[in-house]
């Protein structure tokens, strides 16, 4: 059974400070990888995906991906109360259609 | 703008009466997903679509059935839903539906089961 593992947090950290949240997978396999931000009672909203080894940046938010290791992460600079949500990990699975997903992790940016 | 829109955004019924959730896209997107999500939970696919072509998850229950009358529009019907069916259900389309391709999702319907 493949798995996406994310500690459901909460996470708590100060305004302005980095966020780091993380997310290990099982299958060695995997290629892609997404981050999803969801706020409660919202849907998902993709924020990241990243296919490669190394980091990879938009805006405030940064994936780092290590594939030997197998975890995928999202640091999130300058941290908002605005980016309070729950993020959730997806990662392809065996099959086209097929994502794998993470329970989320809660992250509370306090003022 | 392109989007994913659900409708109704919230469905109250009563427990065994049948319910239908609708979803539209504006993508073209070949694809159509319906997610389950309970409260703290991850995203649980119950079936999809590529064109006109349905994939049931094999743990997905007879009580939960879909319709996608053309490439625009995907129902999820509950035949005779249960307090456990209480949840969030999830509309999501992506282009081709190829090996980890972004999946865009609509708003949600939250579903209560009285």
């Amino acid at each position: 059974q493949k798995e996406v593992e994310q500690n459901s947090g909460p996470l708590s950290v100060p305004e302005g400070a980095i966020a780091s949240l993380n997310c290990t997978y099982s299958d060695r396999g995997s290629q892609s990888f997404f981050w999803y931000r969801q706020y409660s009672g919202k849907s998902p909203e993709l924020i990241m995906f990243i296919y490669s080894n190394g980091d990879k940046e938009d805006g405030r938010f940064t994936a780092q991906l290590n594939k030997a290791s197998q975890y995928v992460s999202l640091l999130i600079r300058d941290s908002q109360p605005s980016d309070s949500a729950t993020y959730l990990c997806a990662v392809n699975g065996d099959s086209n259609y097929q994502l794998i997903w993470g329970a989320g992790t809660k992250l509370i940016i306090k003022p | 703008d392109a989007m994913v829109i659900q409708n109704p955004r919230y469905q109250v019924t009563q427990f065994g009466k049948p319910v239908t959730l609708s979803c539209s896209q504006t993508l073209n997107h070949n694809v159509m997903y319906w997610y389950q999500q309970k409260s703290s939970q991850a995203p649980k696919l119950l079936f999809h679509y590529y064109d006109k072509d349905f994939n049931n998850e094999a743990d997905t229950p007879d009580n939960f059935q879909s319709r996608r009358p053309n490439t625009s529009f995907c129902f999820l019907d509950i035949r005779s839903p249960g307090l456990g069916d209480a949840a969030m259900y999830l509309c999501a389309t992506s282009r081709d539906g190829g090996r980890g391709e972004t999946q865009y999702f609509g708003p949600g319907t939250r579903l209560l089961v009285l």
